[in-house]
């Protein structure tokens, strides 16, 4: 079975810290990378979808980049607020069957 | 943007009631999912679901869980004897290219 592992499991920062998880994933056999960020009791929102070896995607304070040929992934925020705090789930794309990491807690204190 | 709708928002229920929670997925995609999350703790990964059959569970999917597609439309998860630990957050998802999530289905066992 194909595991998908996140690093640190849950993470505390204080306000305008920067950080950054990884995923990492034993294969490069695969059609995508996502990245999720999933707050309490809300619906999980989709971060970005990462397909190629070095792509880089960035939204606002968050970016990801994408290494296939080492099977790892890095989510980078910058100057952390707290509404960042959330679940962080990436998760590997086999083709329609998303094998999911067990995320990154994350905790951004004022 | 498809949606994956979760029925009902809110579940209150007596401890050893069974409940039934229940999602409509994306008409096209081919894999499900079942998470939850209790209130204070982290999101925790469930079922997955192919071709009318558990691709993969948790530990936490013991005897009481069971899901199925009884319609080719609804995917259920069905809980048959409550405890108390079981009130939380309860996401489905289903997948194609990328993972859609539902709004979630909030149990609350008394």
């Amino acid at each position: 079975i194909l595991n998908v592992e996140q690093s640190p499991q849950s993470l505390h920062v204080q306000e305008g810290d920067s950080t950054n998880f990884t995923c990492s994933f034993p294969s490069s056999n695969f059609y995508a990378l996502h990245w999720y960020r999933w707050e309490t009791a809300k619906s999980p929102e989709a971060l970005f979808v990462m397909t190629l070896n070095g792509d880089e995607k960035k939204k606002g304070r968050i970016s990801a980049t994408l290494n296939t040929k080492e099977g790892y992934s890095y989510l980078y925020i910058k100057g952390s607020q707290p509404e960042d705090s959330a679940t962080y789930l990436c998760a590997l794309d086999q083709g329609g069957k998303l094998i999911f990491g067990q995320g990154t807690e994350l905790s951004v204190k004022p | 943007e498809p949606e994956v709708t979760q029925t009902p928002s809110h579940q209150v229920t007596q401890m050893g009631q069974e409940v039934i929670l229940r999602c409509v997925p994306i008409s096209n995609h081919l894999y499900f999912y079942w998470y939850r999350q209790i209130l204070g703790q982290k999101v925790e990964f469930l079922v997955s679901f192919y071709n009318n059959e558990i691709s993969e569970k948790s530990e936490i999917f013991d005897d009481q869980f069971s899901v199925e597609r009884p319609d080719g439309s609804n995917f259920t998860l069905k809980i048959r004897s409550t405890k108390l630990e079981d009130s939380a957050m309860y996401f489905c998802a289903s997948s194609a290219l990328r993972a859609f999530f539902g709004q979630g289905t909030r149990l609350t066992v008394v």
